[in-house]
């Protein structure tokens, strides 16, 4: 059972475009984390939210946790092709603070 | 720091043979985690460990997978007999801290497993 949807699947914009990739849940997460993936290597982490409705900047990336703490978004400004990569989402449930339940991911191409 | 450091990065073998897959976690993190990530079902958990102690590995496939972490430093992934459908990247990542709230995980490179 896949029980966060992250969504669009791919997204390929130009350089200099902004963009949002969503990460959906029914379920509440005791905290969220953002990851980006590059071919051929293993996810790096970008952020942990953990308060609902907090927002976290790195640079030119937004991220927000939805206030139920059900939802998270990702913002990109003026994309560059440094910015190409698979984002990943995973929830961390209330109840188990070790297992995180992953997202299948959004894979972003930014054509310079 | 090295980061969290996997071997081998590519593994090619025939089906019904033995594979063993190798993980040293970041030097001080207490606990590892071993995933297996296919375009289809995106990154799965197949064990993990806190202190060397195995706690939860309902993400196991089947009986042909078997993990240990001997010390804080080594871990292994044996899959016994190896199938086509175990071809994936397998994933090793280390965290520090018990909480998910404490810090992120730290993923390896991964290794690329192709059974024929």
């Amino acid at each position: 059972t896949q029980l966060l949807e992250q969504s669009p699947q791919f997204l390929s914009i130009q350089e200099g475009e902004n963009l949002t990739v969503y990460c959906n849940s029914s379920s509440v997460f005791s905290s969220l984390q953002w990851y980006r993936q590059e071919p051929g290597e293993g996810p790096v982490l970008l952020v942990t939210v953990v308060t609902g409705g907090e927002v976290k900047k790195l640079k030119r990336l937004t991220f927000q946790f939805g206030d139920a703490r059900k939802d998270s978004s990702l913002h990109i400004t003026a994309a560059q092709p440094g910015d190409t990569g698979l984002y990943l989402c995973a929830g961390a449930g209330a109840g188990n603070n070790r297992k995180l339940i992953w997202g299948l991911g959004t894979s972003l191409a930014v054509n310079p | 720091d090295a980061g969290v450091i996997q071997s081998p990065r590519h593994e090619v073998t025939e089906m019904g043979q033995e594979v063993t897959l190798r993980c040293k976690p970041i030097s001080g993190h207490n606990s590892l985690f071993w995933y297996r990530q296919t375009m289809m079902r995106g990154l799965e958990l197949l064990i993990y460990f806190n202190n060397n102690v195995p706690i939860d590995d309902s993400g196991m496939p089947e009986d042909r997978f078997s993990a240990k972490m001997p010390n804080a430093s080594f871990s292994t992934l044996k899959i016994q007999p190896s199938e086509p459908r175990d071809s994936a990247v397998y994933f090793c990542a280390s965290r520090l801290g018990a909480k998910t709230t404490d810090y992120g995980y730290t993923f390896g490179s991964g290794t690329r497993l192709t059974v024929v």
